[in-house]
């Protein structure tokens, strides 16, 4: 079935510098990609997304490219601050399934020194 | 209401017991999910209720969990028995249940099952 991989971390890095979380995906046709962030205390907020190859997803500085032909969907970030302190998750939706349902990595946390 | 809403926030049952957790999803969104985020576990799909098909069951770990639906709106999670496995954060999402429209997350209730 589908699936997705990212990497564990805890992520910790200094303010102002580059961020990148990896993200591969197993999948039969072309799902849709997502990255989701959970801040501390508060629940899931749909960070980005692309829905075909070669799409861009970009959101308050975050971006990351849908790669079919690697079957990534990489997150990366210029320059982090302190306040992207959080848990990062790729997730994916399958071609076939018309409803919806989200399958997710097991999560990345990233810790922003000031 | 703005947002998913989900309650109780936190529950501290003993093992052996019944729990209910509630979601109340974004007003007009046909589509929801629930899933399980557990320490180490990442985020688990549970079941899914999409407007008057039947419900996707195919996340439920065991028969102790069920779920229902009213009148197209409000959820109740039900775990029946609680185990200390089940301790963990249970999210609530909704859409507009097409496969292009983004899932929206309430900020879970937090189960501990002592």
């Amino acid at each position: 079935g589908d699936s997705v991989t990212q990497m564990e971390g805890p992520v910790t890095l200094s303010e102002e510098a580059f961020l990148t979380i990896n993200c591969t995906y197993t999948a039969t046709g072309y799902p849709s990609l997502f990255w989701y962030v959970q801040y501390p205390g508060e629940g899931l907020q749909l960070l980005l997304k692309a829905t075909k190859a070669d799409d861009k997803g970009s959101n308050k500085g975050f971006e990351a490219t849908y790669r079919k032909e690697t079957t990534s969907f990489h997150l990366e970030k210029g320059s982090v601050q302190v306040s992207d302190s959080a848990v990062y998750f790729c997730a994916l939706r399958e071609a076939t399934d018309s409803w919806g349902k989200l399958q997710f990595g097991a999560g990345t946390q990233v810790v922003v020194t000031p | 209401g703005a947002g998913v809403s989900q309650s109780p926030s936190n529950k501290v049952t003993e093992k052996g017991k019944d729990v209910e957790l509630r979601c109340d999803p974004i007003s007009g969104h046909t589509a929801l999910y629930w899933y399980r985020q557990s320490l180490g576990q990442g985020l688990e799909f549970l079941i899914y209720f999409q407007g008057n098909s039947a419900p996707d069951k195919s996340g439920l770990p065991s028969d102790r969990f069920s779920a229902e639906r009213t009148g197209g709106s409000v959820s109740t999670l039900t775990i029946q028995r609680t185990q200390q496995e089940d301790s963990a954060v249970y999210l609530c999402a909704s859409s507009l249940g097409r496969a292009r429209n983004t899932i929206y997350f309430g900020e879970g209730s937090w189960l501990t099952v002592v």
